[in-house]
């Protein structure tokens, strides 16, 4: 069964630095989407993605955040300059059409900042 | 803006037991979603449903939905220690252009022997 794939698994940056979490989306879907979970709580929607742009945004999603497909493969969420706060599980999900009859989570990244 | 809303939040059940998990939702939507949970892992789509009255099951496990109402449910049947896990309901934010999902609490089911 198809899967989305994210990289890394686990990432421990310093506050102020930047990060990037990977995610290679299924390879027919069309519609990319970026999720945290801060550590017991529940999933909140950050940011969708459709044709090489964004489409919505949280209030998460604030100017530190920026996302980018540079490949037609990966789909990045960049973090210009992490805080405490940021750490959360950031999953990637994907969905092949809009509204569709579902989206597939990736395995999530566990970004911890110190 | 778009509430949802789980209850209960914690679920200890005895084994062989039923229970139904219920999510509520505040504004129109006609597509919810359960997910599935393991401690540390990632999402696992258990039930999505489309249209109002719209009832999916796989193995002990049974989701309804009633857009009238704007609630969904859950029910475990002669629960089992393998359904241990934490269940979220989403609901579909048709407000948006696109598809996004918002997420409830999520339901920690713990099934004891």
């Amino acid at each position: 069964e198809p899967e989305v794939t994210q990289t890394p698994s686990h990432q421990v940056t310093q506050m102020g630095q930047e990060v990037i979490l990977r995610c290679v989306p299924i390879s027919n879907h069309l519609y990319f989407y970026w999720y945290r979970q801060i550590l017991g709580q529940k999933v909140e929607f950050l940011v969708s993605f459709y044709n090489n742009e964004i489409s919505e945004k949280s209030e998460i999603f604030d100017d530190q955040f920026s996302v980018e497909r540079p490949d037609g493969s990966n789909f990045t969420l960049k973090i210009r300059s992490t805080k405490l706060e940021d750490s959360a599980m950031y999953f990637c999900a994907s969905t092949f059409r809009e509204k569709s009859y579902g989206y597939t989570f990736g395995s999530g990244t566990r970004l911890t900042v110190v | 803006e778009l509430k949802v809303e789980q209850n209960p939040l914690f679920l200890s059940m005895q084994e062989g037991k039923n229970y139904t998990i219920y999510c509520n939702y505040s504004t129109t939507s006609d597509r919810l979603y359960w997910y599935r949970q393991d401690p540390g892992k990632s999402l696992e789509s258990l039930f999505v449903l489309l249209s109002n009255g719209a009832v999916k099951q796989e193995g002990r496990l049974m989701a309804s939905l009633d857009t009238k109402a704007r609630l969904s449910t859950l029910h475990i049947t002669a629960a089992v220690h393998d359904l241990s896990a934490t269940y979220f309901c989403a609901v579909d934010y048709s407000g948006g252009s696109q598809g996004n999902l918002i997420f409830g609490k999520g339901t920690k089911l713990s099934v004891k022997p």
